[in-house]
């Protein structure tokens, strides 16, 4: 099974600030990468697709790139409401795989 | 409006069986793979088990191999887990979610139903 090692499990971040948060695979996927949000109590919800691809409805500061091993997401202005749980999922094949998650704290 | 709704959940003894179901609507649910995906109290998530749209591929993780079997009824727009032998381990909110209309990362979950495994 792909593994998918992300980080960090957690950080603590202002409103405004730049946040990055990393998943790395331990073999190529290409970009068959999602990002998640998750609130407590709620589903997750798709961000970004295809490493690097906005999901319908999800504001514009959110921003995935990478491919093959090595993968970002960027929230480029932290705003009150992101403060959450990020997971990357790789889809590339079965079984699928999430990484282990980081906590966006208020700071 | 895409809607999935788990249900089934509840409190079962170690070694108990249990069957989940998820009721789809709002989309055409014969013509989409669908997953279980399960998180336990405070941990991540972890993907459970795949069935293709015709019901002809199913897939599971090793935790599950042998003791959990996922099938849907297309005439019904439902899905289902079978759960058997469960263990401690298994306690977790259980997700039913549907890839995006050309594959990959689930786009819609329903809101999950909570299975305790527990004496």
């Amino acid at each position: 099974a792909i593994q998918m090692t992300q980080s960090p499990s957690s950080l603590s971040a202002s409103v405004g600030d730049r946040v990055t948060i990393t998943c790395r695979a331990s073999q190529g996927i290409k970009n068959d990468l999602g990002w998640y949000q998750q609130k407590p109590g709620k589903a997750p919800k798709l961000l970004i697709y295809a490493a690097s691809s906005l999901q319908s409805g999800v504001p514009s500061r959110f921003s995935g790139s990478g491919s093959g091993t090595d993968f970002t997401l960027t929230i480029s202005s932290l705003q009150p409401e992101d403060f959450a749980t990020y997971f990357c999922l790789q889809d590339y094949n079965y079984p699928r795989t999430f990484g282990q998650g980081t906590k966006v704290e208020i700071k | 409006e895409v809607q999935l709704v788990e249900s089934g959940g509840a409190l079962v003894q170690p070694g108990g069986s249990l069957r989940l179901s998820c009721a789809a609507s709002g989309f055409t649910f014969s013509s989409y793979e669908m997953n279980w995906v399960r998180q336990a109290p405070g941990k991540g998530l972890e993907w459970v088990s795949y069935i293709s749209s015709s019901g002809r591929t199913i897939y599971y993780a090793d935790s599950v191999k042998g003791r959990f079997a996922i099938s849907r009824d297309n005439a019904e727009n439902s899905l289902y887990l079978q759960m058997d032998s469960l263990r401690a381990e298994d306690t977790a909110v259980y997700y039913c979610a549907r890839p995006r209309e050309t594959g990959g990362a689930p786009d819609y979950w329903g809101q999950g139903t909570l299975v305790t495994v527990s004496s």
